[in-house]
């Protein structure tokens, strides 16, 4: 079936440090991918997306390509800020009538 | 703008009551999903619909229930509450559907039974 396997946290970085969250994924057909962001006390809102292979989804300074050879989709940031700190969940769809989510990874960004 | 918009966001359920999970979004969008949130286990489906007067199953629907009479309403009853159901409750929906259009979620509601 399909799934999402994200990396485990938590994650605790410096400011302006370097982040890297892995997310491979499983599916049965050509999935759109995704990474949403949850902050404190709210719910998940889109961060960025990709909806073919060898697209690069962008925003805020996030990046993420959708590598079909290696079924991968790992979110990147150059330099982390303090406003960074959340759970970041990779998500993917086939059918748009299910999303499967990861786990969840949570980012703590210190000053 | 709203958005989704759930209420109450805490519960505290004694075992055995029931409640409903109120939902509605104003971007008339006609998907609409409700997730269950639980720790180190990220979001599973619990209910979906495609429109109104239509829902169907997601991957834990045992022990819920769900209606949508109305584009913008769809709330989610638990009949018995079980200590099980305690969990962080997401109201989600997307515009068409499809594998490229994202979710909007609510703030979520938690809810306790004991």
């Amino acid at each position: 079936g399909d799934s999402v396997t994200q990396m485990e946290g938590p994650v605790t970085l410096s400011e302006e440090a370097f982040l890297t969250i892995n997310c491979t994924y499983t599916a049965t057909g050509y999935p759109s991918l995704f990474w949403y962001v949850q902050y404190p006390g709210e719910g998940l809102q889109l961060l960025l997306k990709a909806t073919k292979a060898d697209d690069k989804g962008s925003n805020k300074g996030f990046e993420a390509t959708y590598r079909k050879e290696t079924t991968s989709f790992h979110l990147e940031k150059g330099s982390v800020q303090v406003s960074d700190s959340a759970v970041y969940f990779c998500a993917l769809s086939v059918t748009g009538n299910q999303f499967y989510f990861g786990t969840g990874t949570s980012l703590t960004v210190i000053p | 703008n709203a958005g989704v918009t759930q209420t109450p966001k805490f519960r505290i359920l004694k075992i055995g009551q029931s409640m409903t999970l109120q939902c509605t979004q104003d971007m008339n969008h006609n998907y609409m999903y409700w997730y269950r949130q639980d720790p180190g286990m990220g979001l599973k489906l619990i209910y979906y619909s495609v429109g109104a007067g239509i829902t169907d199953k997601g991957e834990v629907p045992n022990g819920y229930n769900v209606s949508r009479s109305t584009t913008e309403d769809f709330p989610l009853r638990l009949e018995l509450a079980a200590p099980s159901q305690t969990s962080v409750y997401f109201c989600a929906s997307s515009y068409a559907g499809t594998a490229n259009s994202p979710l909007h979620f609510g703030n979520g509601t938690r809810l306790t039974v004991t």
